[in-house]
């Protein structure tokens, strides 16, 4: 079967570093993306990652090794508004995205 | 209308009645989707269409029908309400189905089944 696994919940102090991992086990890949969900609100974009490495944009970063499974978000200068559920999602072999449960990222002042 | 609209916000539903929930989109996306947010579970895709007048079934489509007759609107329909289908309902959509074409969502619709 398919499968996203990513922490349930974390929390981080304001203005620190967080990385949220995610770990896949699908029926191919063509591309893993990283979403940001507010409670109640829609799944809003963050990045793509489709090779291996580091993509950087602003204070968030992701990470892919496709060997691995693996893929980390990045989120430095943490600030409230940063509260916030995490999806990651890999596109499988038939083009469709495949969810993890989310991360609640809880930031502390 | 700027990017995905949904309609209604929220339902109460009565089981057994049907229910079409209605999904539209100004960025002429050729694909688009109707997942179901559950707490503790990922979104999880019910129906979803590549191009106008095709459509296939995502991982959870029973209960469900879509249908695809232009490029913009995309509905959703519950046949006969049942209470397991109440949840959250995203539409999506998306320029292509492949490389850096990210998915847009719709503002949701939170559907409850008495």
């Amino acid at each position: 079967g398919q499968n996203i696994d990513q922490p349930t919940e974390m929390t981080a102090t304001e203005g620190a570093i967080v990385q949220i991992n995610c770990t896949y086990q699908t029926s191919g890949f063509n591309g893993l993306f990283w979403y940001q969900q507010h409670a109640g609100e829609a799944p809003t974009f963050l990045s793509y990652n489709v090779l291996d490495g580091l993509e950087e944009k602003g204070r968030f970063s992701s990470f892919l090794s496709r060997s691995k499974g693996y893929s980390y978000l990045l989120l430095k200068e943490l600030q409230m508004k940063d509260s916030a559920s995490y999806l990651c999602a890999v596109r499988d072999s038939n083009y469709q995205l495949i969810w993890g449960a989310g991360t609640k990222l809880i930031i502390k002042p | 209308i700027a990017g995905i609209t949904q309609a209604p916000t929220s339902q109460i539903l009565a089981a057994g009645r049907r229910m079409t929930l209605r999904c539209t989109q100004d960025m002429r996306h050729n694909a688009m989707y109707w997942y179901r947010q559950d707490l503790g579970l990922g979104l999880r895709l019910i129906h979803y269409s590549n191009t106008a007048g095709t459509t296939g079934k995502g991982e959870v489509p029973d209960g469900y029908s879509v249908s695809r007759a232009n490029t913009d609107d995309f509905p959703l329909t519950l046949a006969s309400a049942v209470p397991s289908q109440t949840s959250v309902y995203f539409c999506a959509s998306s320029n292509g189905t492949s490389g850096y074409n990210e998915q847009f969502f719709g503002p949701g619709t939170r559907l409850t089944v008495l």
